[in-house]
């Protein structure tokens, strides 16, 4: 079993949805970031989170660190959006700070 | 002001030779990153690295590949005698800070490494 799952691995969705990516992980954390990757494969960091939520733009991001769960959320999607969502964990032991343990991945794709 | 500059953008390379990827990080940034994306995989990370200095490699393979950040020009990621499971995406960021936790990572296009 991966250390980081992420659900679904697939998502479509019209425009103007409001959409929900998870991220479930099974080791002790000192953080998390989402990241967003382009169909292109360009790599942009979206959020980092070690409590609570942030929010930035039509991006929500909130982490429950006793329940090991995060989730992803965009509202008012817009085809723009479409491209493949990563949540990747910083281990709280061992390790230094670029080890991150990747989720595969959530691919989205917003239809106009 | 630049982000952080992978080149080439795509490698083609025959089994048995070597490759090279080159990651200039953002300008003040002095701490660099490689991570390797296997076809239909994760990222995974491979090596940190400082100026001069390898701080965690712990991602790395054993054999055939190494990492270095000199004082002066980009961080190379040199793979040598290059087999078909080599081929992947293989992408660079770097970051200006050594605190704990960062904050952000900033990523580079990538090296899509095909062997032939």
């Amino acid at each position: 079993k991966n250390e980081v799952e992420q659900s679904p691995q697939n998502l479509t969705a019209q425009e103007g949805e409001f959409i929900t990516i998870n991220c479930s992980y099974s080791v002790g954390i000192s953080a998390l970031h989402w990241l967003q990757q382009h169909p292109g494969g360009g790599i942009v960091s979206l959020f980092m989170l070690s409590s609570g939520k942030k929010k930035h733009g039509r991006l929500i991001a909130t982490i429950n660190i006793q329940e090991k769960h995060s989730s992803l959320h965009i509202t008012a999607s817009h085809p723009r959006d479409s491209a493949v969502y990563i949540c990747a964990v910083l281990r709280n032991y061992g390790g230094s700070q670029g080890n991150l343990i990747f989720g595969k991945g959530t691919k989205l794709s917003v239809k106009p | 002001n630049a982000g952080v500059m992978q080149n080439p953008r795509h490698l083609v390379r025959r089994r048995g030779q070597e490759a090279r990827l080159r990651c200039s990080p953002m300008k003040g940034h002095s701490h660099v990153y490689w991570y390797r994306q296997l076809p239909e995989e994760g990222l995974k990370f491979m090596v940190y690295l400082q100026k001069e200095n390898i701080i965690d490699e712990s991602g790395m393979p054993k054999e055939r590949f190494s990492a270095e950040f000199p004082k002066e020009g980009p961080s190379i990621l040199r793979i040598q005698q290059v087999v078909r499971g080599d081929s992947a995406a293989y992408f660079c960021a770097s970051s200006r800070d050594n605190r704990e936790v960062l904050e952000k990572l900033f990523f580079g296009s990538g090296t899509q490494l095909s062997v032939l």
